[in-house]
């Protein structure tokens, strides 16, 4: 059964730890995306990888770091600079830049 | 910039029709996209529209207009089950490819 997964649900960090959330995908998509949902604002682009060993900057990528060491992984790790990392995270993958298959999403929470 | 409107929430009641539209900046268009969300949940996939025109599956329908830059998504015969949040996303070129979401319409289907 072909999709993308994320783990964990939801994440308790407390202020001044790195975090990472893991995402994974079986669909053989080449491109994968992470995105930053806050209430009452839409989907906005933190990373986004187009082939491994290669991403770029989305339009809000302080903060935040990637790697694409694998086709199927993309794990993105909040540290300590990103000022207020409480939201809804989601990663994506996609043929490029076409429909995006969307994992469950990691609900952080900075105590 | 590039900016995506959509009302932020409708009401319906089941077994009505609904009409959400989105509103885009043209420069760059590149194709149009609909997604449905669930609270709390992933955003899935619903249509794809790059031409003008209507494009329809099942009861849910997305309709294009380049020149004006403007979409709807129609939904038909509204089931409770389709109360959510319909995200617009449009796709932008401009020497690379861009994504840009709307924040969302909430969509509450009353019995």
């Amino acid at each position: 059964d072909g999709g993308i997964t994320q783990s964990p649900k939801y994440l308790f960090r407390k202020e001044g730890q790195n975090v990472t959330l893991s995402c994974e995908q079986n669909l053989n998509h080449d491109a994968m995306y992470w995105y930053r949902q806050d209430p009452g604002q839409g989907l906005r682009l933190i990373y986004y990888s187009q082939i491994v060993n290669d991403f770029q900057k989305g339009d809000i990528a302080e903060g935040y770091s990637v790697s694409r060491e694998k086709k199927e992984s993309f794990p993105l790790t909040v540290t300590s600079a990103q000022k207020n990392p409480t939201a809804f995270y989601l990663c994506a993958s996609s043929i490029l830049w076409n429909e995006q298959f969307f994992g469950p999403g990691t609900r952080l929470t900075v105590l | 910039g590039q900016n995506i409107d959509q009302p932020t929430e409708m009401t319906a009641t089941e077994g009505a029709i609904v009409q959400i539209n989105c509103t885009y900046q043209t420069s760059g268009f590149n194709g149009l996209f609909w997604y449905q969300q669930h609270a709390g949940e992933a955003p899935t996939f619903l249509s794809y529209n790059v031409l003008d025109g209507l494009e329809e599956k099942g009861r849910f329908s997305s309709f294009l207009s380049r020149s004006k830059g403007y979409s709807y998504l129609l939904l038909k015969e509204l089931q409770m089950k389709d109360s959510a949040s319909y995200l617009c996303a449009v796709r932008y070129t401009s020497g690379t490819y861009k994504y840009i979401f709307g924040t969302g319409t909430r969509l509450k289907v009353l019995a």
